[in-house]
């Protein structure tokens, strides 16, 4: 059972344009949402993370936008330049799970056109 | 701050051979160490958690007498493939946290080939 479900798939953009990616998630005890961002034939990089008690939080150019009644977040990235074309990876931890396990969704491949 | 380190990078094996796979938090103590494998185009794969000086935690379908875990230290995490065959051919990946926090870090990730 996918319990993080992203899109889009993949998604190009064009150099100073924004880039939204999706994430929807069924389990309402989840209680931190990271972003990581990922290069070819490198490990994820942790972006931005957000809490549910709060609706939005941004870092630089990134925004996280956290809908808890519709179980929902997104990543936004504003003026977007061709170094940020990289998979992104939302991921969500339920604290019951005992080792505050990451459940990740599917990836996105970002491609920022110059 | 929060490095994590993987050694090695790139490993070529033959069929039938162990590999073994070092995971170093830099500069934190990562109490918990997660494994995950990654295959081509796909979304990252949970395979343990190991906290240090205790058994790893599998997950469902993954053999813990063909990927052994030890986390003897707060910086060192080792999986070991052992009896490796083409098909454990991936992208291996390890992270880790320090205690009480959400944050994971992530290593740079191991490319393991089986010939």
């Amino acid at each position: 059972q996918q319990q993080v479900k992203q899109s889009p798939q993949s998604l190009i953009v064009q150099k100073g344009g924004i880039s939204i990616i999706n994430c929807a998630y069924e389990n309402t005890a989840f209680d931190y949402f990271p972003w990581y961002q990922q290069f070819p034939g490198k490990g994820p990089a942790l972006l931005i993370a957000i809490r549910p008690d709060v609706s939005e939080k941004k870092e630089g150019r990134f925004t996280i936008s956290f809908n808890k009644s519709a179980k929902q977040f997104s990543l936004h990235i504003m003026d977007s330049q061709p170094g940020d074309s990289a998979t992104y990876f939302c991921a969500a931890t339920d604290p019951y799970s005992g080792a505050q396990k990451l459940v990740f969704g599917q990836g996105t491949r970002l491609t920022i056109n110059p | 701050g929060a490095v994590v380190s993987q050694h090695p990078s790139r490993v070529i094996c033959k069929s039938g051979t162990s590999v073994k796979i070092e995971c170093r938090s830099l500069d934190f103590q990562a109490t918990t160490m997660f494994w995950y494998r990654q295959f081509p185009k796909q979304s990252l794969m949970l395979m343990a958690t190991s906290n240090e000086g205790s058994k790893a935690t599998y997950e469902q379908g993954v053999e813990k007498d063909k990927f052994l875990i030890n986390h003897a230290s707060l910086t060192l995490s080792t999986l070991t493939v052992t009896s490796a065959h083409p098909e454990d051919s991936s992208f291996y990946i390890c992270s880790a946290s320090d205690r009480g926090r959400y944050e994971q870090y992530f290593g740079p990730g191991t490319r393991l080939t089986v010939t």
